[in-house]
């Protein structure tokens, strides 16, 4: 079935440091979306991308829909100890009623 | 706070048993979705629910079960419970469930469920 993966499992950074992460498909997908889930609590929205080649902006994050459809990169610049949780992928495969299938999640620590 | 609430945050219960789990959606959201998160699984996708109808179904196990009622809350029931049955079960909300522009999914803060 339809997997997304997501690089690096884990990341520990230093406090004020540029992070980026990515996410990948085998397959294409027509909706990307990053959510941000901090320890205990429910994953929430970042941001979502509708277009391939979208760059999409939220604060300090910055997201893309690569071209091929197939994988999505979040960036995340000057970290600070806030951001720290787990960063999961998300894609609704091309087609209507389609289900929203989640990646691994990459783990974020910043050592302040 | 998305908007979503659930109930119980937490649950601990035996194998064998049955339980509910309650969520109510953002106000004027439609659809509803129900995730199970396990440690080795990750965030699994079980079953989608618009206006009252089932839309959409994942990885959801023949014990679990789930319904959308005329005021648009949800439940999960989870029934002859097994110890790998514990997780957390977010549910949540969009306001179409149609994969539409603006159709997107806001997340519950969870109910973590623990079988002994």
């Amino acid at each position: 079935g339809q997997q997304l993966n997501q690089s690096p499992q884990s990341m520990f950074i230093q406090e004020g440091e540029d992070v980026s992460m990515n996410c990948t498909s085998s397959s294409i997908f027509n909706t990307w979306l990053w959510y941000k889930q901090d320890p205990g609590e429910g994953p929430v929205l970042l941001i979502a991308l509708y277009k391939a080649g979208e760059l999409t902006s939220n604060g300090r994050l910055t997201a893309q829909f690569g071209i091929t459809r197939k994988d999505s990169f979040l960036n995340i610049s000057a970290s600070i100890p806030s951001d720290v949780g787990i960063y999961f992928c998300a894609g609704q495969p091309y087609g209507p009623y389609d289900k929203v299938i989640f990646g691994p999640g990459t783990s974020l620590s910043v050592i302040p | 706070d998305s908007g979503v609430t659930q109930t119980p945050k937490h649950l601990i219960t035996a194998t064998g048993q049955r339980v509910t789990l309650r969520c109510s959606p953002r106000s004027g959201d439609l659809s509803v979705y129900w995730y199970q998160q396990s440690l080795d699984q990750g965030l699994q996708f079980l079953i989608q629910y618009y206006n009252g109808e089932e839309r959409a179904k994942g990885n959801i196990l023949e014990r679990f079960s789930a319904q959308q009622f005329p005021d648009l809350h949800s439940e999960l029931n989870l029934s002859s419970l097994e110890l790998g049955d514990s997780a957390l079960y977010f549910c949540a909300s969009s306001v179409e469930g149609s994969g539409s522009l603006i159709d997107t999914q806001y997340f519950g803060p969870g109910t973590r469920l623990t079988v002994l």
